[in-house]
């Protein structure tokens, strides 16, 4: 089990409605990066946070955005929800934004949007 | 541009049997490729990692995997299958581009029959 955690586990919203999303990293990593795995697909890169700063963003509109905190953890804000939001999210945190370190990953938050 | 395909998203040995699942990527620069096992309403665990050094890489659990450059392939295998393999396994890849970006497959799913 990873020491990457995320909050809360299960979450349904409205569609319009706004949802911020927790991730706490790995003790010691300094990037967080989140993925958006909808049902039957791999997960697919939102953004990456390295040292509280965004270096590097998907295919994602800006309603997805992001904030990293002086501790490193990381929160995920989705705003205006869409059906098609449903998904898992899934929360990586790693060491020093590097692209040949491993990325540990949390359990996720499965949110539904109805 | 990177990218990977995963070939089967369904998969069925016998317990015992040979476990290859097969993946082909596609990158303009020199990629680094993972595999990932994903067990039911959990996160992703790294199986193994291939970062330019050794082309046969063995990972967790037996499983191994073999960088082929000119097939442009990174099939993952295990040579006895066990009933806890069953899971859905991701292969995914990670270019240079100065933060962690990793583009994943649309995964497969392992069943193992007893």
């Amino acid at each position: 089990e990873t020491g990457v955690t995320q909050s809360p586990t299960h979450l349904i919203k409205t569609r319009g409605q706004q949802v911020t999303l927790r991730c706490s990293s790995q003790s010691g990593h300094n990037t967080v990066s989140w993925y958006q795995q909808a049902l039957g697909q791999g997960p697919q890169f939102i953004f990456q946070y390295y040292r509280e700063e965004e270096n590097g963003r998907g295919n994602f509109p800006p309603r997805f955005s992001g904030l990293q905190f002086p501790n490193y953890s990381s929160e995920l804000n989705v705003n205006a929800l869409e059906l098609d939001d449903s998904a898992l999210y899934l929360c990586a945190s790693s060491l020093g934004g590097r692209t040949d370190t491993e990325a540990f990953f949390g359990q996720g938050t499965r949110l539904t949007v109805v | 541009a990177q990218s990977v395909t995963q070939l089967g998203s369904h998969v069925s040995v016998s317990e015992g049997a040979l476990v290859l699942l097969r993946c082909n990527y596609s990158s303009s620069v020199p990629p680094y490729l993972f595999w990932y096992v994903q067990y039911p309403n959990q996160g992703l665990q790294l199986l193994l990692k291939y970062t330019s050094a050794a082309t046969l890489v063995k990972g967790i659990n037996g499983f191994e995997a073999e960088f082929k450059k000119s097939e442009t392939s990174f099939h993952l295998t295990k040579p006895s299958a066990h009933m806890s393999d069953a899971a859905e396994y991701f292969c995914a890849v990670s270019a240079n581009r100065g933060y962690q970006k990793v583009t994943f497959g649309t995964g497969t799913k392992l069943q193992v029959i007893p």
